[in-house]
């Protein structure tokens, strides 16, 4: 079983588009998280729900909005799509808040022309 | 502001002999380390983590870093590399109480060469 599954694995899409990806996890954390890896492989944190409530935004576009319907799914939605927006999107859980180790999904890589 | 530093982008090391990958950080508070691998198209993958205790961390692999607080460091290290254990590594930081936010390095892509 996959602990943290991520869906679509891969997106192609046009510039203006609006699309969604969807996280699950099946380990029974109370903490979700988005994160972006640009070209660079650089990772950076967008969001994090725990409970289903929002404890982090980092300064990201209000083109990107997630929602948390149970603990279990954390879902991303972006609207009118940039260039610069392709990446790889990676979906995180962890137990809690505290110095807990984060699990990772396989990452979507979206690209969009 | 906290940050995390790995400043090699790439090592390079023979099989079967000892890797070290560099980690330094910067952080206010009592800093909580962590090194994570990346394989091609894949996931990252938790290795190990420092929270307190014994500066000498044992993870997955048989791979170990060393906690040092006078230079600031967490050095991934394995005594012999496999040509398996060519990958991306990224250390992060997080600052305790901080919500669990991580604090990612830039990466350092490990090629072990037969």
């Amino acid at each position: 079983d996959t602990a943290v599954s991520q869906t679509p694995k891969y997106l192609v899409t046009q510039m203006g588009n609006d699309k969604s990806i969807k996280c699950e996890q099946n380990l029974g954390h109370d903490t979700m998280y988005w994160y972006k890896q640009d070209s660079k492989k650089f990772l950076k944190i967008m969001f994090s729900y725990n409970n289903k409530e929002l404890i982090i935004n980092e300064t990201v576009p209000n083109r990107f909005s997630p929602k948390s319907p149970d603990k279990a799914h954390l879902n991303l939605h972006i609207n009118s799509l940039e260039l610069g927006d392709s990446a790889v999107y990676f979906c995180a859980s962890s137990q809690g808040t505290g110095q807990e180790t984060q699990y990772f999904g396989p990452g979507t890589r979206l690209l969009v022309l | 502001a906290q940050s995390v530093a790995q400043p090699e982008d790439q090592v390079n090391v023979a099989e079967g002999n000892p890797l070290t990958v560099k980690c330094t950080y910067s952080v206010s508070g009592n800093p909580y380390l962590f090194w994570y691998v990346q394989y091609p198209n894949r996931g990252l993958q938790f290795l190990l983590k420092y929270i307190t205790g014994d500066n000498l961390v044992k993870g997955s692999y048989g791979f170990e870093a060393e906690f040092n607080k006078s230079q600031t460091s967490f050095h991934l290290k394995k005594p012999s590399a496999l040509v398996s254990d060519s990958a991306l590594y990224f250390c992060a930081v997080q600052r305790g109480n901080n919500f669990n936010k991580f604090y990612f390095g830039s990466g350092t892509k490990l090629n072990v060469k037969p």
